[in-house]
């Protein structure tokens, strides 16, 4: 149980153009999805949290603008990174809570592999 | 505000020894504690978590920690490395009265055949 998956896995575009990933809780409902960004050899850099039906919460110096989140359903969150840019390039990963978890554990897709030329 | 220090970018252990991956934190309340392993461009996978009770958590793939409140440490330990288990650790930790987890900066651990 607790699977999140992502999709894509990898993918590669050229500047300008906008990128869609998904983040999507197979087995269990999320209210609350995570999206993080990862650099290499560094942590984990938490960029937003998305409630189901409401605007997300950025985090400090990302801009809202640039990487839009929808949080449409209890199962799905998309990312889109707007005009995309070399250093855009990334690991984007996301994760949801389980709501029924008294801990409140999050659990982590597989993660994107954005490359920008 | 809470936080997650490991102080060893990289832990090196030979196949069979026992291996201990150091993690402190900083929260105000009760902290709930967490470990999670990278693989190779892969997500984060969930080893253990600590909430309450003993001190001592047991996790997946033979893996525990130990909750030390007055150290404010959460050590990830395992008594035989194997050779698989080399990878990127990750420990955070959520404060009693958030929903965010804060990272720290990650482990790498070798361990050597």
């Amino acid at each position: 149980g607790a699977v999140v998956s992502q999709h894509p896995s990898w993918v590669i575009c050229k500047s300008g153009t906008s990128v869609k990933i998904e983040c999507r809780s197979l087995d269990f409902q999320a209210t609350t999805m995570f999206w993080y960004r990862q650099f290499p050899k560094q942590s984990l850099m938490l960029m937003a949290t998305s409630n189901e039906g409401s605007k997300a919460t950025y985090e400090q110096g990302v801009e809202k603008d640039k990487f839009l989140i929808n949080h449409a359903s209890l199962t799905l969150s998309t990312l889109t990174v707007t005009s995309a840019h070399p250093e855009d390039s990334s690991f984007y990963i996301c994760s949801a809570r389980v709501n029924r978890s008294i801990s409140y554990e999050q659990y982590f897709g597989p993660g994107t592999r954005l490359t920008v030329t | 505000a809470q936080s997650v220090a490991q102080p060893e970018d990289q832990v090196n252990v030979a196949e069979g020894n026992p291996l201990t991956v150091k993690c402190t934190y900083s929260v105000s309340g009760n902290p709930y504690l967490f470990w999670y392993v990278q693989y190779p461009n892969r997500g984060l996978q969930f080893l253990l978590k600590y909430i309450t009770g003993d001190n001592l958590v047991k996790g997946s793939y033979g893996f525990e920690a130990e909750f030390n409140k007055s150290q404010t440490s959460f050590h990830l330990k395992k008594p035989s490395a194997l050779v698989s288990d080399s990878a990127l650790y990750f420990c955070a930790v959520r404060g009693a009265g958030s929903y965010q987890l804060t990272f720290g900066k990650g482990t790498k651990l070798s361990v050597i055949p």
